[in-house]
């Protein structure tokens, strides 16, 4: 049973780019969430998903920034005209339901903006 | 807003000797967790403690957990240089998101 993958692990963007960041949960998990992770810091919240739905985006910034988890293919984190300040690790995390609170998480992808 | 907050941020120890990180939290909880990051890498879970719950064992981790203190400890024992990493607590906010702590950095020394 594959792990929670995120790809791509590594990527460089000027700033005003778009990044675009992948995750596909643990097979037969439908919740996701993504956290912010800045050097030395803990994670953030991002934004809570389950299949075709948005739950929670509340740790999600109004402009700029946006996901999504379609029914078919992996959850999309999109960052658009990217800034120096977007630069961090962002972890992709998955669950099998709400009563299970055990995440499991993606090995990140870590977005430098230059 | 950051609900965990581990001390110390930093702790070195020497390979077999014991090592204790602590964790307190502002709101009420239904689970505490634990995990652990190695550098530039992913968290993996360690160990989940229920509100109801005081003490958790998991092979060479103990966690503890005071609700009414609203702290927890996490002791790993017999250390192994493999320990080295970062370890986080994560509290259930709503929505079933976790929010974090900024983690104590523990180095195993050889």
């Amino acid at each position: 049973n594959a792990g929670v993958m995120q790809n791509p692990r590594h990527l460089v963007r000027r700033r005003g780019q778009e990044a675009r960041l992948r995750c596909s949960p643990m097979k037969g998990h439908s919740h996701v969430y993504w956290y912010r992770q800045l050097p030395e810091e803990g994670l953030k919240f991002m934004v809570y998903l389950q299949k075709e739905n948005i739950i929670d985006e509340s740790g999600m910034p109004k402009e700029r920034f946006s996901a999504e988890f379609p029914k078919e293919g992996p959850s999309i984190l999109r960052i658009q005209q990217v800034v120096r300040g977007d630069s961090a690790a962002y972890f992709c995390a998955s669950s099998p339901s709400t009563s299970s609170p055990e995440q499991y998480f993606g090995p990140g992808t870590r977005l430098t903006v230059t | 807003s950051q609900q965990g907050e581990e001390d110390p941020q930093a702790l070195s120890i020497q390979e077999g000797e014991n090592a204790t990180m602590n964790c307190s939290y502002k709101t009420s909880i239904n689970n505490l967790q634990w995990y652990r990051q190695n550098s530039g890498r992913g968290l993996v879970h360690l160990i989940l403690i229920r509100s109801n719950e005081r003490e958790k064992h998991s092979g060479r981790l103990r966690v503890t957990l005071d609700t009414s203190k609203k702290s927890s400890s996490l002791l790993i024992t017999a250390s192994r240089a493999a320990d080295t990493a970062s370890y986080f607590c994560a509290t259930d906010g709503s929505n079933y998101q976790l929010i974090w702590g900024a983690g104590t950095k523990l180095i195993i020394k050889p």
